[in-house]
């Protein structure tokens, strides 16, 4: 594919249960970024992957979000212990070179928290 | 803070022109994407400004004043299938991270 995909498309989990989003950035981009849209607010930053540099994890908004990305390709963002706030869709990105250039981003993998 | 702000909704005819504001504080970026989100899909580029003046593509153009902290998105000759959110981002100088606005809902009718 030519594009940036997410798996799944929707998730729906009880409150307390962990879950993992993937993201498959295009191939050959070297740098990955995670958001959170939530209803009426703008694209959230989480967490971003460049290279084999160290992830910056500033914006995530609590322990319990963590991501990996292995092999400087997939990524795994997992939201352990699941609350009602974290409902939102999960947005992931990813861009070729220099921060000038354009971010390409996957569908979202739309998350409800019961 | 690094509030990008633009209006929360629109509504123009087809065939019209609309035209989007977005104002940032002047501090703190170094330029201003654009992006199209139709409902459920995932947001799609459509232009960066890093200089001031006027960026013309097709329907789409995209204006930017650094002094000012001001751009704009002028779409002309709407077309049903311009119904879409449109974001404003700001890349910051610091961290070349994108800060987004929540975005402008734009309601095209017939």
């Amino acid at each position: 594919g030519a594009g940036v995909s997410q798996s799944p498309s929707n998730k729906v989990t009880e409150k307390g249960k962990d879950v993992e989003l993937r993201c498959d950035p295009i191939s050959g981009h070297t740098a990955l970024y995670w958001y959170r849209q939530s209803l009426g607010q703008g694209l959230e930053f989480l967490i971003y992957f460049q290279g084999n540099s160290a992830p910056d994890k500033s914006g995530l908004p609590s322990d319990r979000f963590s991501a990996e990305r292995t092999g400087g390709s997939v990524s795994t963002l997992t939201i352990q212990r699941t609350q009602q706030e974290d409902s939102a869709v999960y947005l992931c990105a990813s861009r070729r070179g220099t921060p000038y250039n354009e971010q390409f981003f996957g569908p979202g993998t739309r998350l409800t928290v019961l | 803070g690094q509030n990008i702000d633009q209006p929360t909704e629109m509504t123009a005819t087809e065939g019209a022109i609309v035209q989007i504001n977005c104002t940032y504080q002047t501090s703190g970026f170094n330029g201003l994407f654009w992006y199209q989100q139709h409902a459920g899909e995932a947001p799609t580029f459509l232009s960066y400004n890093v200089l001031d003046g006027l960026e013309e593509k097709g329907r789409f153009s995209s204006f930017l004043s650094r002094s000012k902290g001001y751009s704009y998105l002028l779409l002309k000759e709407l077309q049903m299938k311009d119904s879409a959110s449109y974001l404003c981002a700001g890349l910051r100088s610091n961290d070349y991270k994108l800060s987004f606005g929540a975005g402008t809902t734009v309601t095209v009718r017939a």
